[in-house]
């Protein structure tokens, strides 16, 4: 089993869907949780940010933490073909004073209009 | 400001060849890290330098090896190519080795080795 799963899609949606994005993890110590888009070929963009349990909206986009049960959520409102892109769950602990980032696959998003 | 740059775009070697890949990073960031992305997969962790040093290792072979320079820019090495190490290879710099939520990637270098 990875540390991190998240389902490849593709998830394929119209203009103006709620788009909702999964991950689930092994790891209990992991507290910071992030969501990136990439587009293709090119290289991962930070979306959003979070720290241990919760939720954080950001504009057309909300992260939630349900820690215990292991599991992150990406809300995509009011979805637009320009948010056709892979989406990467990726979280880290602090052990060691390191937080390097564990990703999951990605998730495959296509928005037609 | 400008962003992080890796060189080259592309690559094409061949089994047992040597490749070295480059990354300038964001101006101010003092950490680089580096990723292999298998097509289809999420970034993998290969190391990790913190002012010229190396501050951490993912799961991969010593013949990956890195520098990092006194202007933070970074290379990574890989030698005795295997038909596996056909990736994108992922650059990201941060302003310290904390600062996940600081981290910026390069577009990437796609390297296929033949």
């Amino acid at each position: 089993q990875k540390e991190v799963e998240q389902d490849p899609g593709p998830l394929s949606v119209p203009e103006g869907a709620i788009v909702s994005l999964n991950c689930t993890y092994s790891n209990s110590a992991f507290q910071y949780f992030m969501w990136y888009r990439q587009y293709s070929r090119k290289g991962p963009e930070l979306l959003m940010y979070t720290y241990s349990s919760g939720n954080k909206e950001d504009g057309r986009f909300t992260a939630q933490v349900d820690k215990s049960s292991k599991y992150i959520s990406l809300f995509i409102r009011d979805s637009q073909p320009s948010d056709s892109a892979t989406y990467l769950c990726a979280m880290s602990d602090a052990s060691g004073g390191s937080y390097i980032p564990t990703f999951g696959r990605g998730t495959s998003l296509i928005v037609h209009p | 400001e400008t962003g992080v740059t890796q060189s080259p775009t592309h690559l094409i070697k061949t089994r047992g060849q040597q490749v070295t890949l480059r990354c300038s990073s964001q101006s101010g960031h003092n950490t680089v890290s580096w990723y292999q992305q298998a097509l289809g997969q999420g970034p993998q962790f290969i190391f990790q330098y913190y002012r010229e040093e190396e501050n951490g290792r993912g799961n991969f072979p010593p013949r990956f090896s890195g520098l990092q320079f006194p202007n933070y820019s970074s290379e990574l090495n890989v030698n005795a190519l295997e038909l596996d190490d056909s990736a994108l290879y992922l650059c990201a710099s941060s302003l310290d080795r904390q600062s996940t939520d600081t981290q910026y990637f390069g577009p990437g270098t796609r390297l296929t080795v033949l």
